[in-house]
């Protein structure tokens, strides 16, 4: 079956811009979370949806935000970029249930800032 | 706050040898560990998951332990080779699907 999909692979912005990142999950997985990688944080979680509902969000401010389809693809946008939000945009799906084993990653965005 | 730690950022081995990757975490009571690879410009993939009742897991030439009493998980990989270099992750579970991650460690397998 198909993997996760995410689009688009490599932008690049300016300081300012806002950005919409998009992901399309493993059919029948209706947990999707998003993750942010840099070099010196590692993989930093940022929010996971359910059911068209945010149920987790991590430390991030509120530029960073998303939301799901009922069709479990989701989104995420982030508003007035900086700099320091130049990262590898990853997402992940998964059955969404507690405990209910590995999370399936797309090949991520990769954001560049200038 | 829960922290997880990679005991090395850079772990070089000869092929054919045994490497050991470490995961401590503290703040924690995870019901479960994973381990994850990850090559360059890639996503994580998913290879291992031990549960807090399990001790020992295994498959094919990776081995996982669980110690709940030292919060520790050691990652094995067997009769290591080249293409088994890439970054390793481990991960907890906090409730509601909200994973945490370690830095990862870079092994490099020398041929």
């Amino acid at each position: 079956k198909a993997g996760v999909t995410q689009t688009p692979r490599y932008l690049i912005k300016t300081r300012g811009q806002q950005v919409t990142l998009s992901c399309s999950p493993i059919s029948g997985h209706r947990s999707v979370s998003w993750y942010q990688q840099t070099p010196g944080q590692g993989l930093q979680f940022l929010f996971e949806y359910f059911s068209e509902t945010q149920r987790n969000k991590g430390n991030f401010p509120g530029r960073f935000s998303g939301r799901q389809f009922s069709n479990s693809r989701s989104e995420m946008n982030v508003s007035t970029l900086e700099l320091g939000d130049s990262a590898l945009y990853l997402c992940a799906s998964g059955l969404g249930g507690f405990d209910t084993g590995e999370l399936f990653f797309g090949e991520g965005s990769r954001l560049t800032v200038l | 706050s829960q922290k997880i730690e990679q005991n090395s950022e850079a772990l070089n081995i000869q092929e054919g040898k045994t490497a050991t990757l470490t995961c401590n975490y503290t703040n924690y009571s995870p019901a479960y560990l994973q381990w994850y690879r990850q090559d360059p410009g890639r996503g994580p993939v998913f290879l291992l998951l031990i549960r807090e009742n399990e001790k020992e897991k295994r498959k094919e030439r990776l081995k996982v332990t669980f110690d709940t009493t030292l919060k520790q998980s050691l990652f094995h990989i067997t009769a290591s080779q080249p293409a088994d270099s890439a970054t390793y992750l481990c991960a907890l579970e906090n409730t509601g699907n909200q994973f945490y991650f370690g830095t990862g460690t870079s092994l490099t397998v020398i041929p």
